[in-house]
C-alpha cells in the first residue's frame, strides 16, 4: 500500500517566523501535488513537482522534490496570517496500475499562524 | 486551469434518503473523478466518471450506493444513496486539465442525521 506520510501534523507559529512541511513515502511517484485548503472550501492546488531534485517557488513558499521522488518539502519563509490553512501532499499512483487520478493524499499539515 | 462549481454546497439529510451531488466545469474536460473526505480525514477517491459509459469505482465502493452520471465532457453528477450517518463527508468533484495538474471544485458538505 502506498502511503504519504506528512509532518508535522499540527504546526503553530508567530507571523515572521519560517516553517518546513514533509511528505515522504516508500513509493516513487510521477508526480507530486501540493494543496491548501481552507476550512469549508476544497482544496486549491499550489504546485506540481515532477522531477527529481525540482525546486519550484511560488513567492514565499518554496518546494522541493526528493532526488529519488519519494518525498517532497514545503518551506514557508515570513509566514503571515493568510498562510493559515490545511497543506495536502498528494502523490499520482497511475504509473503504479492505480487509476489515473487517483491521487494518494497525506493527512495534511494543520497550519496556524498567528499574527 | 479549471474553474469547478458543485451543488449543493451543503445540506442535512434524512438516513434512509438520496442527495444527487452536481458538479459543473467551465471547459470540457476527460477525467473528472469524485473524492470523499470524511470528517478530519484526507481525501479518498470515490470513482472516475467516463463519458458516455459506466463509472470506474474504487475498492470499497459501489455503483448502487454511489451511482455517477457524465452527460457529458462539463457535468457529472454522484448520488449518495440510502443515506446513513457514517455517510456524513465533504465530497468533491475533480478533474485534471494535463498531464499532472488536478484540481478540486469548493466541496459538498453532507451531514446525515
Amino acid at each position: 500500500t502506498q502511503l504519504l506520510e506528512q509532518s508535522p501534523q499540527f504546526l503553530s507559529i508567530q507571523e515572521g517566523e519560517n516553517l518546513t512541511v514533509y511528505c515522504n513515502s516508500s513509493s516513487v511517484f510521477s508526480s507530486l501535488q501540493w494543496y491548501r485548503q481552507e476550512p469549508g472550501e476544497g482544496p486549491v492546488l499550489l504546485v506540481t513537482v515532477v522531477t527529481g531534485g525540482e525546486v519550484k517557488k511560488l513567492k514565499r513558499l518554496t518546494f522541493q522534490f526528493g532526488d529519488a521522488r519519494k518525498d517532497s518539502s514545503l518551506h514557508i519563509t515570513a509566514a503571515q496570517p493568510g498562510d493559515t490553512g490545511l497543506y495536502l501532499c498528494a502523490g499520482d499512483s497511475s504509473n503504479y496500475g492505480g487509476s489515473q487520478g487517483n491521487l494518494i493524499f497525506g493527512k495534511g499539515t494543520k497550519l496556524s499562524v498567528k499574527p | 486551469s479549471a474553474v469547478i462549481s458543485q451543488k449543493p454546497s451543503r445540506d442535512i439529510c434524512q438516513r434512509g434518503t438520496s442527495l444527487t451531488i452536481q458538479c459543473q466545469v467551465d471547459s470540457q474536460v476527460t477525467m473528472m473523478f469524485w473524492y470523499r473526505q470524511q470528517p478530519g480525514q484526507s481525501l479518498t477517491l470515490i470513482a472516475t466518471a467516463n463519458q458516455g459509459s459506466e463509472a470506474t469505482y474504487e475498492s470499497g465502493f459501489v455503483i448502487d450506493k454511489f451511482p455517477i452520471s457524465r452527460p457529458n465532457l462539463t457535468f457529472s453528477t454522484l448520488t449518495v444513496s440510502n443515506m446513513s450517518p457514517e455517510d456524513s463527508s465533504i465530497y468533491l468533484c475533480s478533474v485534471r486539465t494535463g498531464v499532472y495538474e488536478q484540481y478540486f471544485g469548493p466541496g459538498t458538505r453532507l451531514t446525515v442525521t
